[in-house]
């Protein structure tokens, strides 16, 4: 079964300000991580992804962040855009080299 | 370079038929992936493919199948189909395998009445 899911269903953020998606995961022997973006109609947009041998992970616009020891992968946004406005997954891949996706982060970005 | 495509974009079957869905990776891709994505379980992984070889699966039953041809495009086998097959499946491609980062089609949303 998934492993993996976010600790909000949904997150409203000011258009300007940060956002902050998380992500709890359970596989200690999970090795990889990415984070993905779907909007309505889509599939999912890679976002960016890190290794476990990895805390920290910067992309244009957005950070990755994991810390192992408590099992948590978040998705930094700056300076959140209305064209972030997205379901927000983040995956994991344990040993057995499969994909568990969480249940998805609805992110609605205020005017 | 194009994305990865998927066709038909959207079918309508009858339960007990069977479905074929393509998916044409990203040129270059040697990996291709598909998912099942439903409101009620999300997206769940239903095999890899690379090389033209199956290298995972995931906990989906024997009515579900798979192949990948020399030029990596891939194609999914439904049989039997029953109403709660109906989602939209996802198909994704990568250069490397066990599933790295991995692009993804805009799916082919499939209704089984």
């Amino acid at each position: 079964g998934e492993s993996v899911g976010l600790h909000l269903p949904t997150l409203s953020v000011q258009e300007g300000d940060n956002s902050i998606i998380n992500c709890a995961y359970s596989n200690s022997a999970s090795d990889y991580f990415i984070w993905y973006k779907q909007e309505s109609g889509k599939g999912p947009q890679f976002i960016i992804d890190i290794r476990s041998n990895m805390d920290k992970r910067q992309g244009q616009r957005v950070t990755v962040l994991l810390n192992k020891t408590v099992k948590h992968l978040s998705l930094q946004i700056a300076a959140t855009q209305p064209g972030d406005s997205a379901v927000y997954f983040c995956a994991e891949r344990a040993d057995d080299y499969k994909l568990s996706f969480g249940a998805g982060t609805t992110v609605t970005v205020r005017a | 370079k194009a994305g990865v495509t998927q066709t038909p974009r959207y079918l309508i079957k009858t339960r007990g038929q069977q479905v074929t869905l393509s998916c044409s990776p990203i040129s270059g891709h040697r990996s291709v992936s598909w998912y099942q994505q439903t409101p009620g379980q999300g997206l769940q992984f239903l095999f890899e493919y690379f090389s033209e070889t199956q290298r995972n699966k995931g906990n989906f039953p024997g009515r579900f199948s798979g192949r990948q041809f020399s030029n990596s495009r891939s194609e999914m086998n439904v049989s039997t189909l029953e109403l709660g097959d109906s989602a939209l499946y996802l198909c994704a491609s990568s250069l490397y395998e066990n599933q790295e980062t991995q692009y993804f089609g805009p799916g082919t949303r499939l209704l089984v009445l």
